[in-house]
């Protein structure tokens, strides 16, 4: 069945540093892939996307490229801010039956940044 | 804003006290979700809407229920909440059609007396 496979957290990082946090997945078929991003006591909020091979997702400074050959999906940023400490989910969407999706979560991965 | 909307954020409950969580959308997307999420854990979901047909996992308990009167709304019942059952509870919604994301509304947070 079609799995994720997240980086273990928690990640403590300083602020201005550089972030990856690794996702690699196993799905039959052509996945779309995504990171969500969950804050303290909210629901889970799009961060970026990415449909197809090759496509690079991007926002708020954050970017993921979509590796079919490496079948990844890293997030990066280059020098995060306080404000992204939160929980962050690589999730999966692929189906036998088309219009019938269902998301396929990593387990999350707690990233706090000090300033 | 279009958006997807739960109440109420909070819920406190007694064991065994029937309760019901409602989520309520303006985006009109054809699929709603329910997820239970524990903490420091990824969702889990329990069941969802394809427009009016009801697909439940596999390992949903049967103390969990949904109802679906329009398009709009989405209601969880729990017939007879558990300690275990203590938990945040998601609500997404997603046009058909699409191989695309899904919209989270804030979640309501079920407490278990």
């Amino acid at each position: 069945g079609d799995s994720v496979t997240q980086m273990e957290g928690p990640v403590t990082l300083s602020e201005e540093a550089f972030l990856t946090i690794n996702c690699t997945y196993t799905a039959t078929g052509y996945p779309s892939l995504f990171w969500y991003v969950q804050y303290p006591g909210e629901g889970l909020q799009l961060l970026l996307k990415a449909t197809k091979a090759d496509d690079k997702g991007s926002n708020k400074g954050f970017e993921a490229t979509y590796r079919k050959e490496t079948t990844s999906f890293h997030l990066e940023k280059g020098s995060v801010q306080v404000s992204d400490s939160a929980v962050y989910f690589c999730a999966l969407s692929a189906s036998s039956n088309f219009g019938n999706e269902k998301l396929t979560f990593g387990t999350g991965t707690r990233l706090t940044i000090i300033p | 804003d279009a958006m997807v909307i739960q109440n109420p954020r909070y819920q406190v409950t007694q064991f065994g006290k029937p309760v019901t969580l409602s989520c309520s959308q303006t985006l009109n997307h054809n699929v709603m979700y329910w997820y239970q999420q524990k903490s420091s854990q990824a969702p889990k979901l329990l069941f969802h809407y394809y427009d009016k047909d009801f697909n439940n996992e596999a390992d949903t308990p049967d103390n969990f229920q949904s109802r679906r009167p329009n398009t709009s709304f989405c209601f969880l019942d729990i017939r007879s909440p558990g300690l275990g059952d203590a938990a945040m509870y998601l609500c997404a919604t997603r046009p058909k059609w699409t191989h695309n994301e899904q919209f989270f509304g804030p979640g309501t947070r079920l407490t278990v007396l």
